[in-house]
C-alpha cells in the first residue's frame, strides 16, 4: 500500500527539548517536503529536499533541522530554538517535475501534531 | 516574493446552496492545484490546471484557470455536508533552471447546514 507514513501522531515537548517528527514514504518520490499548519492557516513550507542528500530552507526554517540520508526518509527535527512550536506538521512528496499530466502533485501524511508541555 | 491570495476565509452555506473560492496570484503560473482537507485531516490533491482558459469537471466541482494563468476558482454545485473541509489552491510558476516549488493559498474553510 503506497503512500506517506508520518510518526508519531501527537507529540509533546518540553521546554528546552528537541523532538524529531518521521516522516516515510514509499512512493519512490525524489523530492519531499515539510509544513507547517497553524489552526485555521495555510501551509507554510519549512523544509524541501529534491534528492538524497541534499535540502533547502523554505520560508520557515529557523528553529527546524532536516536530514535526507535516505531517498525514502526525510525527519524533521524541532529543536528547543523554536520557541512557539505548537503547530500540525505535515510531510509531502510530490511527483516529478515535468511529469506530463501530473507535475509537482503533492502526496501529504496523516500529520504529526505537535503540543508543548 | 511570490503570492498566492485565497477568498474568501470562510463560507458557511446551506446544504444544496452553491459554492465558489477564488484563487489569485501576483505573478503567471505554470500551473495551478487545488487541494481539500477535511477537518482533522490532511490535505488531499483534487486537480490541477495547466492550460489558459482551462476548465475542468468534477461531478459537482468546476475548476477554472484564468486566461493569463494568474487566476483560478472552484465552483460547487448544490453542496452536500460531505463537501465540508478547507479548499486550497496551490500554484506553481516556472522559472527555466529552477525548483519550482508550490505556494499554497491560505485557503477557503467551508461550512455546510443541513
Amino acid at each position: 500500500d503506497g503512500g506517506i507514513t508520518q510518526s508519531p501522531k501527537y507529540l509533546f515537548r518540553k521546554e528546552g527539548q528537541n523532538v524529531t517528527l518521521s516522516c516515510e514514504q514509499n512512493l519512490n518520490h525524489d523530492a519531499m517536503y515539510w509544513y507547517r499548519q497553524d489552526p485555521g492557516q495555510g501551509l507554510r513550507l519549512i523544509y524541501y529536499s529534491q534528492i538524497v542528500n541534499d535540502f533547502q530552507k523554505g520560508d520557515i526554517a529557523e528553529g527546524y533541522s532536516v536530514s535526507r540520508e535516505k531517498k525514502e526518509s526525510f525527519p524533521l527535527t524541532v529543536t528547543s530554538a523554536q520557541k512557539n512550536p505548537t503547530a500540525f506538521y505535515l510531510c509531502a512528496s510530490s511527483t516529478p517535475e515535468g511529469l506530463a499530466g501530473g507535475a509537482n502533485i503533492q502526496y501529504f501524511g496523516a500529520g504529526t501534531r505537535l503540543s508543548v508541555l | 516574493g511570490q503570492q498566492v491570495m485565497q477568498i474568501p476565509q470562510y463560507q458557511h452555506v446551506q446544504e444544496g446552496e452553491d459554492f465558489t473560492t477564488y484563487c489569485n496570484s501576483s505573478t503567471t503560473l505554470s500551473n495551478i492545484q487545488w487541494y481539500k482537507q477535511r477537518p482533522g485531516g490532511h490535505p488531499v490533491f483534487l486537480i490541477q490546471l495547466v492550460k489558459s482558459g482551462e476548465v475542468k469537471k468534477q461531478k459537482r466541482l468546476t475548476f477554472q484557470f484564468g486566461e493569463a494563468k494568474k487566476n483560478s476558482s472552484l465552483h460547487i454545485t448544490a453542496t452536500q455536508t460531505t463537501d465540508v473541509g478547507t479548499y486550497f489552491c496551490a500554484g506553481l510558476s516556472g522559472r527555466p533552471g529552477g525548483y519550482n516549488k508550490l505556494i499554497f493559498g491560505a485557503g477557503t474553510r467551508l461550512a455546510v447546514h443541513p
